[in-house]
């Protein structure tokens, strides 16, 4: 029943390493998005996908790349894993990109630390 | 380059106490403006949508104002209770889909 479910919740690594997270949303929307909360808590977005093309693509290491194989998921790739990756990664989706009533709703959030 | 702050850092108040959360963004070109609680441990929950064409919208015992002149938006909580207690964030969506959030206030409310 969950709307935006991402996996998985916590993630630890060593330096390096290349994983991914996984984001699906089952609320038949156009948008996904992926953000990064920093240390102060900060959410600043990273990605934004509408039907699958990529819209938004702020300023992110190409060690990072998202992928979405259909409307419904964007996963997220790192390579090459830094230390400075460390933090809460959280995916969200809307109805619309671009549009006024684009309510967000959010994942639970992967908590990936890097060793 | 916009920027969003939240004031205050941090609220304790005892239940049943109205309260107001503050959040300022610098460039008022915005679509909207959401407001966001974040519990430990879990993601964010979308409170209030204001479009930028609007004033207030209303759920419950919660209210939200915009003032996108002065970059200005208010979240009142009428009657808080212990489960109000989170992360409050504010995030303005402005054009070209780019959505920057505020560090949050932390809401504590005491039985």
């Amino acid at each position: 029943d969950t709307a935006v479910s991402q996996t998985p919740k916590y993630l630890v690594t060593q330096m390096g390493n290349d994983k991914s997270i996984k984001c699906e949303q089952n609320l038949g929307h156009d948008t996904m998005y992926w953000y990064k909360q920093d240390s102060k808590k900060f959410l600043k977005i990273m990605f934004s996908y509408n039907n699958k093309e990529l819209i938004i693509n702020e300023t992110v290491p190409n060690r990072f790349s998202p992928k979405s194989p259909d409307k419904a998921h964007l996963n997220l790739h790192i390579n090459s894993l830094e230390l400075g990756d460390s933090a809460v990664y959280f995916c969200a989706s809307s109805q619309g990109a671009g549009l006024a009533k684009n309510i967000q709703y959010f994942g639970a959030g992967t908590r990936l630390s890097v060793l | 380059k916009q920027e969003v702050t939240q004031i205050p850092a941090a609220l304790s108040v005892p239940e049943g106490e109205n309260l107001v959360l503050n959040c300022s963004f610098t460039d008022s070109a915005i679509y909207n403006l959401q407001w966001f609680r974040q519990d430990p441990g879990k993601g964010l929950t979308s409170l209030l949508l204001i479009q930028s064409s609007q004033r207030e919208q209303t759920s419950g015992r919660l209210n939200a104002s915009l003032d996108k002149s002065s970059g200005r938006s208010t979240l009142y909580i009428a009657a808080s209770q212990p489960g109000d207690s989170a992360t409050y964030l504010c995030a303005v969506n402005g054009y070209g889909q780019n959505f920057v959030f505020g560090p949050g206030t932390r809401l504590s409310v005491l039985p």
